[in-house]
C-alpha cells in the first residue's frame, strides 16, 4: 500500500520558472515530512523538511507548503535553474515508529535553459 | 568530504554468485540502513541496524543478509543474486531512531547481474 503519493512523475520547467511537486499522505500520524533531491549516480540528499505544526518552511529558493487538513504537502522551487534538474522524492516518517521513511514515487525534474 | 562511503560504486556478479557490498560512515551514527533502488523508483528499505540490533523489513527476501561488525561499517550480502536483484543499493545513516533524525545517504553501489 503506497502511503505517500507524489505527482507529477515528470516535470519540465523553463529556467526562471517555478517548479511545483505535490505529495499526499494517508497516515495522519506522520509527523515529519522531508524532501530529498537525487542527482543521477548519486544518493538522495536531504533538501528541506517540515513538521506538521507549521504551514510553510522556506530555505532559499525552496519552499515546503503543508496542508494538514488536506493531508497534502508540496515543494516549490522558485527561479528554477538547470542545476536543479534531478529527481525529487517526498517522504514521511513517524517518530514513534523508528524514524522509517515512507517515500513517494519520485518526480523527475528537468529545467530547460 | 564523504560521510557515508559505499564500495564499490559498480559491481558486476554472475547469476547465483554471492556478492558483498560495503558501507562505512564517519558520522558515528547509531543507525545504518540498506535500501534497494530500482530504475525510476523510490528507495525501498531492506533492513536497518540500531547499534548491533538488526531489524529486517517483513518483505525483504531471505537472500539478503547484513552484518555490522562495528559502528563504522555495515555490509550487505546477497547470497544467490538473481536477475531481479540488479539495482542500486544505497546505504544511509542516522544519529538515532527518535526525533526524526535525518538520514544521510551514500552514493550507492550499482549492482549488475550477468
Amino acid at each position: 500500500q503506497q502511503q505517500v503519493k507524489q505527482s507529477p512523475q515528470s516535470l519540465i520547467v523553463q529556467k526562471g520558472g517555478i517548479s511545483i511537486i505535490n505529495c499526499a499522505y494517508e497516515n495522519t500520524a506522520f509527523d515529519y515530512f522531508p524532501w530529498y533531491q537525487q542527482f543521477p549516480g548519486k544518493g538522495p540528499a536531504l533538501l528541506i523538511a517540515i513538521r506538521p505544526d507549521v504551514s510553510e518552511k522556506k530555505e532559499g529558493r525552496f519552499t515546503i507548503s503543508f496542508n494538514k487538513s488536506a493531508k497534502q504537502f508540496s515543494l516549490h522551487i522558485m527561479d528554477s535553474q538547470p542545476g536543479d534538474s534531478a529527481t525529487y522524492f517526498c517522504a514521511a516518517s513517524l517518530n514513534n515508529a523508528g524514524n522509517m521513511l515512507t517515500f513517494g514515487g519520485g518526480t523527475r525534474l528537468m529545467v530547460k535553459p | 568530504d564523504a560521510m557515508v562511503i559505499q564500495n564499490p560504486r559498480y559491481q558486476v556478479t554472475q547469476f547465483g554468485k554471492p556478492v558483498t557490498l560495503s558501507c562505512s560512515q564517519t558520522l558515528n551514527h547509531n543507525v545504518m540502513y540498506w535500501y534497494q533502488q530500482k530504475s525510476s523508483q523510490a528507495p525501498k528499505l531492506l533492513f536497518h541496524y540500531y547499534d548491533k540490533d538488526f531489524n529486517n523489513e517483513a518483505d525483504t527476501p531471505d537472500n539478503f543478509q547484513s552484518r555490522r561488525p562495528n559502528t563504522s561499517f555495515c555490509f550487505l550480502d546477497i547470497r544467490s543474486p538473481g536477475l531481479g536483484d540488479a539495482a542500486m543499493y544505497l546505504c544511509a545513516t542516522s544519529r538515532d531512531l527518535t526525533d526524526n533524525q535525518p538520514q544521510h545517504f551514500g552514493d550507492g553501489t550499482r549492482l549488475s547481474i550477468l
